[in-house]
């Protein structure tokens, strides 16, 4: 049973590049959340997609977006990177709507913004 | 807005000893609790949880939390600590309303054991 995998693993990009990073959940699981967790922090809330609609958003500007895929897997693109960019990207999955859904984590992409 | 506050930042003990992380919500309402652990090198693992019913919850490890809702705190506890228990612990939190999955995570604890 294949947990939640991420690519790629790191990534190095300068200011004003876009960037896309990938997810796919965990076997049987059909909601993708994205995190932000900068060096030193907890994770903060990007955003979650459900039946391939975002249903819920943090406090991230525009340049943050999202897809979600028929086979549930998902993307997280940045446009116009900054600096502040610079992070590890945690993506997570669950089974929306159980009574005990619970977040699992994929390693994560580490992205650094020069 | 909901908030997180885990007020040990580093912690360090020897093997055998106590560990309490802890760990305060703002929240008010009903909420979904979680434990979760960063090992060097790797992924965010979940160590436990609570949803309902009893308050005092048993995890991975060896670990157990309590849920006093009164306080609106939810430590982290383990009686002997292992140096295989030197990690980054993080709570987290979920207001449980319909729609409402995001998880507000408090800023972490590093703790190191000395063998």
């Amino acid at each position: 049973d294949a947990g939640v995998t991420q690519s790629p693993t790191h990534l190095i990009k300068t200011r004003g590049q876009q960037v896309t990073l990938r997810c796919s959940p965990k076997s049987g699981h059909d909601t993708v959340s994205w995190y932000q967790q900068a060096l030193g922090q907890g994770p903060q809330f990007i955003f979650q997609y459900y039946e391939e609609e975002e249903r819920q958003r943090g406090n991230f500007p525009d340049r943050f977006s999202g897809h979600q895929f028929p086979n549930y897997s998902s993307e997280l693109n940045v446009n116009a990177l900054l600096l502040g960019d610079s992070a590890l990207y945690l993506c997570a999955s669950s089974l929306r709507g159980t009574s005990t859904d619970t977040q699992y984590f994929g390693p994560g992409t580490r992205l650094t913004v020069l | 807005a909901q908030s997180v506050s885990q007020h040990n930042h580093h912690v360090i003990l020897s093997e055998a000893a106590s560990l309490e992380l802890g760990c305060n919500y703002s929240y008010g309402g009903t909420v979904n609790l979680f434990w979760y652990v960063q090992y060097p090198g790797q992924h965010l693992q979940l160590l436990l949880k609570y949803f309902s019913g009893d308050p005092l919850v048993k995890g991975i490890k060896g670990f157990e939390a309590e849920f006093i809702k009164s306080k609106f705190s939810f430590n982290l506890r383990k009686p002997s600590v292992q140096w295989s228990d030197t990690a980054e612990y993080f709570c987290a939190v979920r207001a449980w309303n319909t729609g409402f999955q995001k998880l507000v995570f408090g800023t972490g604890t590093r703790l190191l054991v000395s063998p």
